[in-house]
């Protein structure tokens, strides 16, 4: 158990919809971060923020953004979906200082 | 840019046989390196993971030594259960970053 909820667990959308993904860190996490697993890959980098700001991005266009929200809550948001972005969608937080990250069970968004 | 290449899948083995995952990675300075383990649909779970050159993580019968002469992070366990069958992630975390870089899983099938 690491804290970390994701909703919802599975998410069907057709292209060019948009679709928001929803994460619930520990109390006191400041920091969470998204990433994307293809299926058969390892998980991308997405991005993180820190205290409710963007604070690094990955290789993603900016159709992919996020929020972070005061009480520990976040949201990734993907606009214009294409069939690539099929995959899996972690969440995971941290503490401040350290780089233990605790991972959710994952968003399994199917885009037809 | 950071990348990480593990072995590929599946590797199965008889239980109690000995388990080598190897992992390489490439990186700018002084990453961190990281273990992660994937149960089926469950998150990413952090195994163990080692901070600097010549470090051992351990961790439920699994190590790992950081090895910078040869740029690499193999996991070994000396006596494999059913228990372990999942799959394992080798990541790195660049020095400043949170971000990990992943490579692209390697999947342990543990017989009876």
């Amino acid at each position: 158990e690491t804290g970390v909820t994701q909703s919802p667990t599975h998410l069907i959308k057709t292209r060019g919809q948009q679709v928001t993904l929803r994460c619930s860190s520990q109390s006191g996490h400041n920091t969470v971060s998204w990433y994307q697993q293809a299926l058969g890959q390892g998980p991308q980098f997405i991005f993180q923020y820190y205290r409710e700001e963007e604070n690094g991005r990955g290789n993603f266009p900016p159709r992919f953004s996020g929020l972070q929200f005061p009480n520990y809550s976040s949201e990734l948001n993907v606009n214009a979906l294409e069939l690539d972005d099929s995959a899996l969608y972690l969440c995971a937080s941290s503490p401040d200082t350290n780089e233990k990250l605790f991972f959710g069970s994952g968003t399994q968004l199917s885009v037809l | 840019g950071n990348s990480v290449t593990q072995m590929e899948g599946p590797v199965t083995l008889s239980e109690e046989a000995f388990l080598t995952i190897n992992c390489t990675y490439t990186a700018t300075g002084y990453p961190s390196l990281f273990w992660y383990v994937q149960y089926p649909g469950e998150g990413l779970q952090l195994l163990l993971k080692a901070t600097k050159a010549d470090d051992k993580g351990s961790n439920k019968g699994f190590e790992a030594t950081y090895r910078k002469e040869t740029t690499s992070f193999h996991l070994e366990k000396g006596s494999v259960q059913v228990s372990d069958s999942a799959v394992y992630f080798c990541a790195l975390a660049d020095t400043g970053r949170r971000a990990l870089t992943f490579g692209s899983g390697t999947r342990l099938q543990v017989q009876p």
